[in-house]
């Protein structure tokens, strides 16, 4: 299963909204509505913000949101905050019982 | 409250094999897939497999299969991950995680294990 494809970084001033994209085939992202968004802090474990492509689980911030188009799926971060500085990770189920991530996104609050 | 508690921090030699252990607790285990995902140094997430702590049953991805095995202990809420034939190359941080059964998505991870394969 290949990877899927997201940008290597973005960044933003606080306050300001961003966008990261993830990128798959019509294999994965493009033919299940079970795309996830996960955020990583250095040294630690990922963390889940979004499930089924735009589902908020509880205790996280409704400034995380999602979307799907096509082949892409989109994380957006609206006013962007110094804690939300982290890698973000997006997963497809692929089918046949197997997933594929995203490469990663490092995002950066200037 | 829910936890996944991962064994300690491993050595290995290449060529040699390395059991990584996940203890659940604060919910029902057997309501829930475990998975099994590694990230090497700076690199990002690669998937591994998952078992069914129900029934035992596995799945693994195509490039670990033959060299991955995945079982569970009821009694104690334990899976595991065995790992054979290691190489350099598998020097990274495993991380259980585990997925309700019917979604598709990891609601908790362990805490990560580091496995180090060095000569």
């Amino acid at each position: 299963q290949s990877a899927l494809t997201q940008p290597a970084s973005v960044s933003g001033s606080p306050g300001q909204s961003i966008t990261i994209s993830c990128t798959g085939t019509s294999n994965d992202v493009g033919n299940y509505k079970l795309v996830s968004w996960y955020q990583q802090h250095p040294g630690k474990a990922p963390k889940l913000l979004i499930y089924e492509v735009s589902k908020r689980p509880s205790g996280v911030s409704n400034r995380f949101s999602g979307s799907k188009s096509g082949n892409t799926a989109s994380l957006t971060i609206s006013g962007l905050q110094a804690e939300d500085e982290a890698d973000y990770y997006c997963c497809s189920y692929a089918g046949s019982s197997t997933y594929a991530f995203g490469i990663g996104t490092k995002v950066t609050v200037l | 409250q829910v936890q996944l508690v991962q064994s300690g921090a491993e050595v290995k030699k290449p060529g040699a094999s390395v059991k990584v252990s996940c203890k659940a607790s604060g919910y029902t285990f057997t309501g829930y897939f475990i998975h099994w995902v590694r990230q090497a140094p700076g690199q990002g997430l690669e998937y591994m497999g998952w078992i069914n702590p129900n029934s035992g049953g596995t799945n693994y991805a195509q490039k670990f299969q033959g060299r991955v095995t995945m079982t569970r202990d009821t009694s104690t809420s334990t899976a595991d991950m065995e790992l054979s034939r290691l190489g350099s190359d598998d020097t990274a941080v495993y991380y259980c995680a585990r997925v309700r059964s019917g979604s598709s998505y990891f609601d908790y991870w362990g805490q990560g294990t580091l496995v180090t394969v060095s000569s």
